[in-house]
């Protein structure tokens, strides 16, 4: 089945370093979505990239895609305490189908 | 907009009873998704509804789960009977036109 593997599994940084989450996925697909999660909380969309964009920012967040290599990275610049949280991907397959989220990336990020 | 509501937020049962988790979705969304979430699974797709009729229920691990959406502002899932092994924290999604998707903030069952 189609699912977006992040890589790294975990990642801790010092604040106002930059970190970057990476994506893959394995099958065509419209668009590719980056979500945060807080401990104990919902999942929270962050940005929606899709399939005919290469880039898009959001305040610090970077989103590329490269659908040749169909991989796509995450980049939280000047990090905070408040970033600490686990990165998902989700990709929905063509059609009105529903998304599939890859396990996510934990990031600590060191006050 | 409240944003999407569940209910209860924890819940707390001995294994054999029957669990019902409620959702309220964002009104004027179309879709409705059901996720579980463990730390060894991590986010699992149960079952979705569009329109509130339910799609794909592929991702519902045994027959002893059911969920249903009377209305398009109300769904229930339902374990019964319950076990151990259900133990998770369940997610309710709503989203419009299979855009993003907008999480509750989930229920904690725990079944001992």
């Amino acid at each position: 089945s189609q699912q977006g593997e992040e890589d790294p599994q975990a990642l801790s940084i010092q604040e106002g370093e930059n970190a970057t989450m990476n994506c893959s996925y394995k099958t065509s697909i419209n668009n590719l979505q980056w979500y945060r999660q807080n401990s104990g909380r919902g999942l929270v969309h962050l940005i929606l990239i899709r399939s005919n964009e290469r880039e898009k920012h959001s305040g610090r967040l970077r989103v590329t895609l490269d659908t040749s290599k169909k991989s796509s990275s995450l980049l939280i610049t000047a990090s905070r305490a408040a970033d600490t949280a686990s990165y998902f991907c989700a990709t929905p397959p063509r059609g009105n189908t529903p998304l599939v989220f890859g396990k996510g990336t934990r990031l600590s990020v060191i006050a | 907009d409240a944003g999407v509501i569940q209910s209860p937020r924890h819940e707390v049962t001995e294994m054999g009873q029957e669990v019902t988790l409620r959702c309220k979705p964002i009104s004027g969304h179309n879709s409705l998704f059901w996720y579980r979430q463990t730390m060894m699974r991590g986010l699992e797709l149960l079952i979705y509804f569009n329109n509130n009729v339910p799609i794909d229920d592929s991702g519902m691990p045994e027959d002893r789960f059911s969920a249903k959406m009377p209305n398009a502002s109300f769904s229930t899932l339902k374990i019964q009977p319950s076990e151990p092994r259900d133990s998770a924290v369940y997610f309710c999604a709503s989203s419009l036109m299979g855009n993003e998707q907008y999480f509750g903030p989930g229920t904690r069952l725990t079944v001992t």
